[in-house]
């Protein structure tokens, strides 16, 4: 089975410039989520979708971060403008449908490693 | 706000030792205790944890939950080089969202 796909790998922009990353989950995947991962700390949760309806976007910095999954396959990560501290590793993971009784387990992308200078 | 705490940050161990990381946790409305091994790329998933004192093991790694004190961990027994990553912990609330700590970064050297 493929796995999670992410791309760019790896982007280097300047301080007020716009990015975009994107993600395609594991075929059949409901659930989709991104992280963010700063050197030295563990992933931070921004955004989670359930097909294409956001679940949780609690820690999304909304003022310059957005995203999307508009078919609920594939999802789209933005942010615009960029500042020095969005540095940082961002993850994509999928699950399968989330559901009550049960755990189903994420399974993480590669990332994309974002330098902001 | 949910809180998980990994010790120690960075143990740096020779081949064929054990180490045991530790993980405390403050998350409400708690579900499970998760373990990760995160090597240069994404973190792939150890172990599941949902009821106290109930050791699960896979090969020479070992972990346990303990409900009452808010902690876990997890053992690896002769260790090998490959064991080198960083090993996250995160818990699970009852609406699935994971709270990551920061990790704790094990190197075996040969």
């Amino acid at each position: 089975e493929a796995g999670v796909a992410q791309s760019p790998r790896y982007k280097i922009i300047e301080k007020r410039q716009s990015v975009a990353f994107w993600c395609n989950p594991i075929s059949g995947h409901a659930t989709l989520y991104w992280y963010q991962q700063i050197l030295g700390q563990g992933p931070k949760l921004l955004i989670q979708f359930q097909n294409n309806g956001v679940v949780d976007d609690s820690q999304l910095p909304k003022d310059r971060f957005s995203a999307e999954r508009l078919k609920g396959v594939d999802s789209t990560l933005k942010i615009q403008p960029a500042k020095l501290e969005d540095s940082a590793v961002y993850l994509c993971a999928s699950s399968s449908e989330v559901g009550l009784l049960s755990y189903n387990e994420q399974f993480f992308g590669p990332g994309t490693r974002l330098t902001v200078l | 706000e949910d809180k998980v705490v990994q010790s120690p940050l960075s143990l740096v161990v020779h081949e064929g030792d054990t180490v045991t990381l530790n993980c405390s946790y403050e998350v409400t409305n708690f579900r499970s205790l998760l373990w990760y091994k995160q090597e240069k790329k994404a973190p792939t998933f150890l172990f599941m944890l949902t009821s106290s004192g109930i050791e699960k093991k896979s090969g020479r790694l070992s972990s346990i939950l303990d409900k009452k004190e808010l902690f876990s961990i997890l053992n690896i027994t002769a260790t090998q080089t490959g064991d080198s990553a960083v090993y996250l912990c995160a818990a699970s609330s009852n609406d699935y969202k994971l709270s990551f700590g920061a990790g704790t970064t094990v190197t075996v050297r040969a």
